[in-house]
């Protein structure tokens, strides 16, 4: 069985500090795939990174960066920065095949920037 | 390109009516998934279309739900006899697999209320 966890529910920050989201997967699956979504006041998730599970590398995308540890299983999410515009609830998601009911999203981490 | 749309955006039933949600894909996308999401919880598979196949039904697809995608297009969740506890976001994705990433793009979700 998959499964996603994000233990942290809510954090607070205040603007320009940097935070980091965790999420750690439990996965039989050799292959898999990684996701972190986010999903604004509006309510529609928007896709942020997918990453397989072959492909350690760190990734940064402006003020996002990504750490991938497969030794821990952990797909971690550091906003450096934060601002406001940033508040939302994060998914992290997991899949063996990149769709189907195998899809599995954690619970969230509703993130909260203060100006 | 225009995202994934669905409508209606809000509905509101009494217990035991039935309602139709519709989903429009992102243009010449050929696979199309239904979640459901609750209050505070990531979203929860409901069932994939590959074009106008049904190919994945979720245990928590009860016989009330029905889904169609009639010419692989736009698709419909239908709910008979709702009950309190359909209440709920209900999100619709799209992806295709001709490209590399075969990404999940969601729409903005429909919110019913059972009353």
């Amino acid at each position: 069985a998959q499964k996603v966890t994000q233990a942290q529910t809510e954090i607070s920050v205040v603007e320009k500090e940097d935070v980091t989201l965790d999420c750690v997967y439990e996965t039989r699956d050799t292959t898999y795939y990684l996701f972190w979504y986010k999903q604004p006041p509006s309510g529609e998730l928007v896709f942020l990174i997918r990453r397989n599970s072959f492909d350690e590398q760190n990734e940064i995308s402006g003020r996002y960066s990504w750490n991938f540890q497969k030794s821990t299983s952990s797909f971690n999410f550091t906003i450096t920065a934060s601002q406001v515009v940033d508040s939302a609830v994060y998914f992290c998601a997991l899949s063996p095949d990149n769709y189907g009911q195998n899809f599995v999203f954690g619970p969230g981490t509703r993130l909260s920037v203060l100006p | 390109d225009t995202g994934v749309s669905q409508n209606p955006r809000h509905k509101i039933t009494k217990r035991g009516q039935n309602v139709t949600f519709r989903c429009d894909p992102i243009s010449e996308h050929n696979r199309l998934y239904w979640y459901r999401q609750t209050l505070g919880q990531g979203p929860e598979f409901l069932t994939y279309f590959q074009n106008e196949a049904q190919l994945e039904k979720s245990r928590l697809l009860s016989d009330r739900f029905s889904a169609e995608r009639p010419k692989g297009s736009f698709s419909t969740l239908e709910i008979q006899r709702t009950e309190q506890g359909d209440s709920a976001m209900y999100l619709c994705a799209s992806s295709s697999w001709r490209t590399s990433t075969d990404t999940q793009y969601f729409g903005p979700g429909t919110r019913l209320t059972v009353l």
